[in-house]
């Protein structure tokens, strides 16, 4: 299994406060992502990033921003929760795009904002 | 446009039936790569195909095979003599050339009764 651990792996919130979930990776990948899953729409990209300190946004980035200040962790943050960000989410790893080598996925992080 | 269809929502089998759950993907891009992964219960996305554009040739794992044809614009995932840890949610997911980028579909719940 890919050493990928996402934290918390459950978390229940208010609307409005700021919430931040982990990805930490032990397997020296260069690309991490992050996804949420939601029912009927399968797993959308929110973020990405290819390298230390470079990010870029997905499909569905609006209300999220994430960091990464060292290659094993990425930080995906809601500055202030809404219900519409209530999912599942996933981070990924991958080692490089140009062979488009599989992303491998963590657990995922339930996370409920009520 | 790319776009990856799993029209089949639910699939209900017995153990020991074989079931195929389907993926049409549409792209414009003469290389692509097309994926399969296995979410069971338990939450985590697991791995299991990375198929090329150039290689049609069929795949078989153990029970599972794979089943790739450009002229349809589908890859086909068949798993023989289904058992109840079959059960899970399967999702196709395609990819652009050099490009982080994953389509994936809604997915397929596939449950195995005893």
């Amino acid at each position: 299994d890919a050493g990928i651990t996402q934290s918390p792996r459950h978390k229940v919130t208010e609307t409005g406060t700021p919430v931040t979930l982990r990805c930490h990776q032990t397997e020296n990948h260069r690309y991490m992502y992050w996804y949420r899953q939601d029912p009927g729409h399968g797993l959308r990209l929110i973020h990405y990033s290819y390298g230390v300190k470079d990010t870029d946004k997905g499909e569905v980035s609006d209300g999220y921003s994430v960091s990464r200040s060292k290659t094993e962790d990425f930080l995906l943050t809601l500055e202030s929760a809404t219900s519409s960000q209530t999912s599942v989410y996933f981070c990924a790893i991958s080692e490089d795009w140009t062979d488009n080598q599989p992303q491998h996925f963590g657990d995922g992080t339930r996370l409920s904002i009520l | 446009a790319q776009k990856v269809t799993q029209a089949q929502t639910e699939i209900s089998v017995v153990e020991k039936e074989d079931v195929t759950l389907d993926c049409v993907y549409e792209t414009r891009d003469t290389t692509y790569y097309l994926f399969w992964y296995k979410q069971p219960p338990s939450g985590e996305l697991v791995f299991l195909i990375r198929r090329n554009s150039f290689d049609e040739q069929n795949e078989i794992s153990g029970r599972y095979s794979w089943n790739f044809q450009k002229s349809t614009s589908s890859f086909n995932f068949t798993i023989t003599a289904s058992q109840v840890v079959d059960s899970a949610v399967y999702f196709c997911a395609l990819s652009g050339p050099g490009t982080y980028k994953y389509i994936f579909g809604t997915g397929t719940r596939l449950k195995v009764l005893a």
